[in-house]
């Protein structure tokens, strides 16, 4: 089966810019998570979405993040404004849900950003 | 709240020596932890969960609730082991929690 994809890989912006994230989740994955991935840090859950609607977004710094997941699907992360503590690589996973799930996360390759 | 604690941030054993990669954990309900694993330029992975009970790669992990750690080992260490492992805990209607990761470099 296809595995999460996620773009763009790289992104170098300027602080106070705005960036956007894609993941396009394993087809039939209920379940969608976006991670921030300090250097020298575990992954940190942002949001988690169940199919298209919010389960989980304490850790996520509304006043400059938004993220959405239409039609339970693809999904998108925004951040607006970026600051220099944003550099970081964004990790977007998926997991199904069904009977005999095993709550495996399927990770993307990651967007790996740098706010100058 | 819920923590994972990895002491260690760099492990280095020469070759088929035995590894135990450290994992603490802090939480309040019924605990499920996982360890994953992400080799140089790849994704990160499943390595094992507790509840499988498994070894995986001759990896093998006990939950102790006692001393709520579960420790990541491998009794005789290969070269292509060398990878980022991060410990995960469940919890809260699928939430992960993941420890900041110990780096396993395993020498010739």
């Amino acid at each position: 089966e296809a595995g999460v994809a996620q773009s763009p890989r790289y992104k170098i912006i300027e602080k106070r810019q705005s960036v956007a994230f894609w993941c396009n989740p394993i087809s039939g994955h209920a379940t969608l998570y976006w991670y921030q991935q300090i250097l020298g840090q575990g992954p940190k859950l942002l949001i988690q979405f169940q199919n298209n609607g919010v389960v989980d977004d304490s850790q996520l710094p509304k006043d400059r993040f938004s993220a959405e997941r239409l039609k339970g699907v693809d999904s998108t992360l925004k951040i607006q404004p970026a600051k220099l503590e944003d550099s970081a690589v964004y990790l977007c996973a998926s997991s199904s849900q069904g009977p005999g799930s095993s709550y495996e996360q399927y990770f993307g390759p990651g967007t790996r950003l740098t706010v100058t | 709240a819920q923590r994972v604690t990895q002491p260690e941030k760099l492990l280095s054993v020469f070759k088929g020596a035995p590894v135990e990669l450290k994992c603490n954990y802090s939480y309040s309900g019924s605990p499920e932890l996982f360890w994953y694993v992400q080799y140089s330029r790849q994704r990160l992975q499943l390595l094992l969960r507790h509840i499988s009970r498994e070894s995986i790669k001759g990896f093998t992990a006990d939950l102790n609730k006692g001393e709520t750690s579960f420790h990541l080992k491998k009794p005789f260490a290969q070269e292509e082991d060398s990878a980022m492992y991060y410990c995960a805990l469940r919890y809260n209607f699928n939430k992960f929690y993941f420890g900041s990761g110990t780096k396993l470099n395993v020498k010739p």
